[in-house]
């Protein structure tokens, strides 16, 4: 069956640069999450989008924004990026109020 | 504020022998329990969804139970790929698209 798809899958920055993480969600869920995973802790849900629309907001810093696109899938902006963004980032998708379902991760290592 | 608290927080067990993970929540309005496996590095999977108190679902050797206050993640007979952590995540609000409050895992060890 058909997965979450996250590129890259490993990203190395600067202090002070910025990334984007994409993100394809399974085919037909309308639903995007983004979540921070620092190391030994757990997930850190950071926003959420349904129908292209932001649906709820969690711990996400204003130096971070996203957006879902029209095809549904979704970026994750980082500006001005800080040693304390190095984490794992996960995607999840769902349909409305269903379980979500996890990506593999993007690896981000801010140096 | 919504919260989750998980455990024991490790837990080593020996193949075969059958123990339980305990997950205590504080949300106003439940709007579902999930519990997922996660392996080191990869992306949390998705094992159950309970909604209402007295709910059970199994999957092979994991039983999940749900009541007002807690839920149970009974594994049976572990295997050691039954190796990893736990996490149980709860879903509060009025939206369809709430982001998970997870807990903090319970890292679990089967071995041979």
């Amino acid at each position: 069956a058909a997965g979450v798809i996250q590129s890259p899958r490993h990203l190395i920055k600067e202090k002070r640069e910025t990334a984007t993480l994409k993100c394809y969600p399974i085919p037909r869920h309308d639903t995007v999450y983004w979540y921070q995973q620092g190391p030994g802790q757990d997930p850190q849900f950071l926003i959420s989008f349904y129908e292209k629309m932001q649906s709820d907001k969690g711990s996400i810093p204003d130096r971070f924004s996203a957006q879902q696109f029209s095809d549904y899938h979704s970026e994750l902006n980082m500006s001005s990026l800080e040693l304390g963004d190095s984490a794992l980032y996960f995607c999840a998708s769902s349909t409305p109020s269903s379980e979500q379902y996890f990506g593999p991760g993007t690896r981000l290592t801010v140096t | 504020e919504d919260q989750v608290t998980q455990s024991p927080e490790a837990l080593r067990l020996q193949e075969g022998e059958s123990s339980s993970l305990n997950c205590s929540y504080t949300v106003s309005g439940l709007r579902g329990l999930f519990w997922y496996r996660q392996d080191p590095g990869k992306g949390p999977e998705f094992l159950f969804t309970l909604y209402s108190a007295g709910e059970e679902k199994e999957k092979e050797r994991l039983k999940a139970t749900l009541t007002k206050k807690e839920s149970f993640l009974h594994i049976t007979a572990p295997k050691p790929e039954d190796s990893a952590t736990y996490l149980c995540a709860v879903r509060a609000g009025g939206g369809g698209a709430d982001g998970l409050t997870f807990g903090k895992g319970t890292h679990l060890i089967i071995q041979p």
